[in-house]
């Protein structure tokens, strides 16, 4: 079936310019994840929705970062004001479970990232 | 946060097993080891997770010892698209809004270069 998908794929964006990043979870997850991935480095926890709620946006690295999911499907993460320090990979990640507990699992599956640039 | 630790790289000739280490000794009892590969240029690629018994699946074997304090990935015959940056991560619970996720902390990775 369909994974996660991201769109667009690579954006160049002047600095101070907002941008719109889109991400597109596997149907019926209930769990979405946003991640940056900065050159040479490993994925960074950026912000958790289960459904349309927002429940940790404590990775945001400034409050020129904005995330949402309306409907409980997709999201977007919006960067205003960009700035050099903000190019990065940003991922983002599904997953199916409502609930968690200690000896239940919840799989993340990733889509391929939006490679973001801004000069 | 339970952390893991990871070589740096490592290398596999084609054909052989890949055994990819990872020592976690701060986990805890409910803390499952998740292990992700990311193929450059893509979004990483779930491998295999497991609690406290081995797993295996279409992709790998898992072996978590007794204690738990570390675990081993294991390719039984690395062929060259499995040259990737490979994670171990220790999946934690987080309290957040009044229920709680399992959140993956990503370190830098075990960079394996498979060879002909």
């Amino acid at each position: 079936g369909a994974g996660v998908s991201q769109s667009p794929r690579y954006k160049v964006a002047k600095r101070g310019q907002d941008v719109a990043l889109r991400c597109d979870p596997i149907s019926g997850h209930v769990s979405l994840f946003w991640y940056q991935q900065a050159l040479g480095q490993g994925p960074e926890f950026l912000t958790y929705f289960q459904n349309e709620a927002q429940l940790d946006k404590s990775g945001l690295p400034s409050d020129r970062f904005f995330a949402e999911r309306p409907e409980g499907s997709v999201s977007t993460l919006k960067i205003q004001r960009t700035q050099q320090e903000d190019s990065a990979v940003y991922l983002c990640a599904s997953s199916s479970r409502r609930m968690y507990g200690p000896f239940n699992t919840d799989t993340q599956y990733f889509g391929p990232g939006t490679r973001l640039t801004v000069l | 946060d339970a952390k893991t630790t990871q070589p740096t790289s490592m290398d596999c000739a084609e054909g052989r097993a890949a055994n990819l280490p990872c020592n976690h000794s701060t986990i805890s009892g409910n803390e499952y080891v998740y292990w992700y590969r990311q193929i450059h240029s893509q979004g990483p690629q779930y491998i295999i997770h497991g609690l406290k018994n081995n797993e295996t699946n279409e992709m790998a074997s898992l072996i978590i010892t007794e204690d738990r304090k570390s675990s081993t990935l294991i390719l039984p015959h690395a062929t060259l698209r499995d040259t990737a940056v490979y994670y171990c991560i220790v999946r934690v619970a987080v309290n957040a809004g009044g229920t709680s996720y399992g959140k993956l902390t990503f370190g830098q990775g075990t960079i394996l270069t498979v060879h002909p």
